[in-house]
């Protein structure tokens, strides 16, 4: 079993919708969590990152981290075309280095 | 300014070859990593470097892979006797801090090597 898992899709949804992304992990020694996103052909861009747990808003996105259920979402608000793309989550340990990602989510936003 | 850059951005070789991938990192930064990335995987970890030195190498899946970085700034992946599962898309990565804080990695558009 993966140390993260995460729905791979493909996930279509109309241009306006909200967006629900998740990853759920093992290791309890995960304490930063980051949200990618990679468009076709391109290196993964950071999004955002949490560090424990609650949320954190950042424009139309918001992550959250609830550690006691090992569980993270990304929520997009007013989903945008420019939005399609596939979402990675990471987590890193305490040093902050290596980063475990999860296999993707696949997003488009339909117009 | 300019961002992680990768060389070559596509390389095809026959099982058995041996193989050279670079990694431009952001000017400064002292961290430096690389990724491989499976066609719809997300990347895994392969080696981290401080400065010339190599931190973690954990991720290595064997003898066949070696990563340099002689002068702090330039790294590049090494892959001797290729077999056709290391066919993936190696990525690049730096970022200004060290271990112990988050900083953000920085990513290139990755090399994609097909073993033929």
């Amino acid at each position: 079993q993966k140390e993260v898992e995460q729905d791979p899709g493909p996930l279509s949804v109309p241009e306006g919708a909200i967006v629900s992304l998740n990853c759920t992990y093992s290791n309890s020694a995960f304490q930063y969590f980051m949200w990618y996103r990679q468009y076709s052909r391109k290196g993964p861009e950071l999004l955002m990152y949490t560090y424990s747990s609650g949320n954190k808003e950042d424009g139309r996105f918001t992550a959250q981290v609830d550690k006691s259920s090992k569980y993270i979402s990304l929520f997009i608000r007013d989903s945008q075309p420019s939005d399609s793309a596939t979402y990675l989550c990471a987590m890193s340990g305490a040093s902050a280095r290596q980063l475990t990602f999860g296999s993707g989510t696949q997003l488009t936003v339909l117009p | 300014g300019a961002g992680v850059s990768q060389t070559p951005s596509n390389k095809v070789t026959e099982k058995g070859k041996y193989v050279e991938l670079r990694c431009d990192p952001i000017s400064g930064h002292t961290a430096l990593y690389w990724y491989r990335q499976s066609l719809g995987q997300g990347p895994e970890f392969l080696i981290y470097f401080q400065g010339t030195g190599a931190a973690d190498d954990s991720g290595l899946p064997n003898d066949r892979f070696f990563a340099v970085r002689p002068e702090g700034s330039v790294s590049t992946l090494k892959i001797q006797r290729t077999e056709r599962g290391d066919s993936a898309v190696y990525l690049c990565a730096s970022s200004t801090q060290p271990a112990g804080v988050v900083n953000e990695q920085f990513f290139g558009p990755g090399t994609r090597l097909t073993v033929l």
